[in-house]
């Protein structure tokens, strides 16, 4: 059974990096997207980006060209920054897998690293 | 961006009873439409991708149908464990994949 496990810092200071890392056991790391999406009250779910094996990245235009996400193919674990946090960053971030053609869905997700942006 | 519409925001049914719920897309998304259950305090679980094929050990009483613009999911039989939060998503264009905004369903 593939898990996921996400980790970092719960609190982030305005103008800061937010970092988090996703460590994935119980299943292998190529042939999928390595995912993150967040939920807040006020946006619901949103898709931030994905990293595949190789190290190719897209993410989500609405977040400005803050994202950088980095995978670690012999630690079985990916990461993201999103860089100038505001209070609107505030969320729960799940690290998820993708699957799929040429979409995809979400098969197994982690527990959620809630991250509040606050002075 | 393809806007995902879910109705109603909630929804309260009796066990034993069936639950439908929509999903509509703001564009035509074909067949690439999952459904997601979220109870309180857990990350969202797949129950159908596909539009209609259930995940991995989901119970057949749930059952998703549609294409195009417009899906909707179909609990038969309520259990206690259905009722829980439920969002839609479609995986047609990106960036970015969208997510539908939620359907509750409550324990009427």
């Amino acid at each position: 059974q593939v898990q996921l496990l996400e980790s970092g810092p719960g609190l982030v200071k305005p103008s800061e990096t937010l970092s988090l890392t996703c460590t994935i056991s119980g299943g292998a790391i190529s042939s999928y997207y390595w995912t993150w999406i967040r939920q807040s009250p006020g946006k619901g779910l949103e898709w931030i980006g994905y990293i595949n094996h190789s190290g190719s990245t897209s993410d989500n235009p609405s977040l400005m060209n803050r994202v950088t996400m980095s995978i670690d193919t012999s630690k079985n674990q990916f990461s993201l920054k999103l860089r100038s946090v505001t209070a609107a960053d505030t969320a729960l971030y799940f690290c998820a897998r993708g699957r799929g053609a040429s979409g995809y869905y979400f098969d197994f997700w982690g527990q959620g690293s809630p991250v509040s942006v606050s002075s | 961006e393809i806007v995902m519409t879910q109705s109603p925001a909630s929804l309260s049914v009796s066990p034993g009873e069936i639950a439908t719920l929509s999903c509509r897309a703001s564009q035509n998304v074909g067949s690439n439409l999952a459904w997601y259950q979220q109870r309180p305090g857990q990350a969202p679980r797949l129950l159908i991708h596909g539009a209609s094929t259930r995940a991995t050990g989901v119970p057949a009483r749930f059952s998703g149908s549609g294409s195009g613009t417009e899906f909707t999911l179909t609990i038969s039989s309520l259990q206690s464990e259905d009722f829980a939060l439920y969002y839609c998503q479609q995986y047609s264009k990106w960036p970015p994949w969208t997510f539908g905004q939620g359907t509750r369903v409550e324990i009427k």
